[in-house]
């Protein structure tokens, strides 16, 4: 199984300002993505982080609002910005190494005032 | 629209009990499937994976596929206290994106 590591692991930010956050795999993986989990609710997926290309994103989100990068097949960062108390919620980072299961990082729970 | 259901409970059932969790597909495409256990605050973790028809065993937990009835399900025996958790079911295509249920609450009561 792959470890992920993921930062801030708590942030709070003014509206309007931007945060983004790290995600770093200890193994290659084949596939990264980004999710948001709003307070007792589920995970919803944001985009999928493509490696040498731009993200795939869902229904309902944008790149302006939430650009992704990602170099390499360790590394992906997910930005959120010009932000509004709505975007508060936990981001999760995920990788997956194909047909097998997805592993988490740890999380980050934003905060915005 | 490729949906993954689950009730969101909460179930409640005494300690020792056998907990069963419940899950619908709707992409008949699914291959894999997952169960992953959410404590508040924290993020999910991999409990157990299926990807063929019948039962799979690991300790105390025990998924079953079954793909004609697009239905996944997830037994825990001797359940604890501390198996009290949101359960989370999803389902992956292809090895693509993993789709996530909206999770069912469990409590365990001692």
């Amino acid at each position: 199984s792959a470890v992920i590591s993921q930062k801030p692991s708590r942030d709070i930010c003014q509206r309007g300002t931007s945060l983004t956050i790290q995600c770093q795999v200890d193994s290659q993986v084949t596939m990264m993505f980004w999710y948001r989990q709003q307070p007792g609710q589920s995970l919803t997926l944001i985009a999928t982080a493509n490696q040498g290309s731009e993200a795939t994103y869902e229904s309902g989100f944008v790149i302006d609002k939430f650009p992704i990068s990602r170099p390499n097949l360790t590394f992906s960062t997910l930005t959120v910005s010009n932000m509004s108390p709505e975007d508060s919620s936990i981001y999760l980072c995920s990788a997956s190494g194909g047909n097998t299961e997805a592993f988490f990082g740890q999380g980050t729970r934003l905060t915005v005032v | 629209q490729k949906e993954v259901e689950q009730n969101s409970g909460p179930l409640s059932v005494p300690e020792g009990a056998i907990a069963s969790l419940n899950c619908t597909y709707s992409d008949r495409g699914s291959q894999s499937f997952f169960w992953y256990r959410q404590y508040s605050g924290k993020s999910p973790e991999l409990i157990m994976f299926i990807y063929s028809n019948g039962d799979k065993e690991d300790g105390r937990f025990t998924a079953q596929l079954n793909k004609a009835s697009q239905y996944v399900s997830l037994l825990i025996r001797d359940s604890q206290p501390s198996d009290s958790a949101t359960y989370l079911c999803a389902g992956s295509t292809g090895g693509f994106k993993t789709i996530f249920g909206a999770g069912t609450r469990l409590f365990v009561k001692a």
